[in-house]
């Protein structure tokens, strides 16, 4: 596609379900990143995808939250047993090797009540 | 990842220049300087990136120091489209865009009619 889509845009959950987000990159964009940004607060990075695995998953703040990409396509975050803190925009970002800077999405807004 | 330091704010007339500062004093050779803007409500968007010489784009320009530990972001005729939270970014990844951005917090720019 011509951007990087994320679905749903916003999602309402109550606390204790789970959640998947979903990211569509850039066709043929090898990398992917996911980031989440609290109300007020910066993006805080959550993991990278370097086609299929995933290299650095550093940012993942708990065992709750989990991501895989398939395809080198569409790729998916999963946060199990939602808490009112998981409440941010999840954003997306796909980039092109050798090409300057990261295209992200939208992002997800998320709502924890 | 070198760190960087922006002012948290700053304002601008609409029509005049915008030159936005930051300081990544500790930037390492291979490191290049990336800026990105967020506006309210949307992911962030790429605006320019070098590493020791200065670059321009369609939407700005980048002054580096010849001692690459400064460098300032310009916008030459701001306009009120351009009021959004400005990033400075220091990035390892020989320009090819892999490796994680850290974000800090970012300048505030406000574009006055």
């Amino acid at each position: 596609g011509a951007g990087v889509s994320q679905s749903p845009s916003n999602k309402v959950t109550e606390k204790g379900k789970d959640v998947e987000l979903r990211c569509d990159p850039i066709s043929g964009h090898t990398a992917l990143y996911w980031y989440r940004q609290r109300l007020g607060q910066g993006l805080e990075f959550l993991i990278y995808f370097q086609g299929n695995s995933a290299p650095d998953k550093s940012g993942l703040p708990s065992d709750r939250f989990s991501a895989e990409r398939t395809g080198e396509s569409v790729s998916t975050l999963t946060i199990q047993r939602t808490q009112q803190e998981d409440s941010a925009v999840y954003l997306c970002a796909s980039s092109l090797m050798g090409a300057p800077g990261y295209t992200f999405g939208s992002g997800t807004r998320l709502t924890v009540v | 990842d070198a760190k960087t330091t922006q002012p948290p704010s700053m304002d601008c007339a609409e029509g005049r220049a915008a030159n936005l500062p930051c300081n990544h004093s500790t930037i390492s050779g291979n490191e290049y300087v990336y800026w990105y803007r967020q506006i309210h409500s949307q992911g962030p968007q790429y605006i320019i990136h070098g590493l020791k010489n200065n670059e321009t784009n369609e939407m700005a320009s980048l002054i580096i120091t010849e001692d690459r530990k400064s460098s300032t972001l310009i916008l030459p005729h701001a306009t009120l489209r351009d009021t959004a939270v400005y990033y400075c970014i220091v990035l390892d990844a020989g320009g090819t865009s892999y490796g994680k951005l850290t974000f800090g917090q970012g300048t505030i720019l406000t574009v006055h009619p």
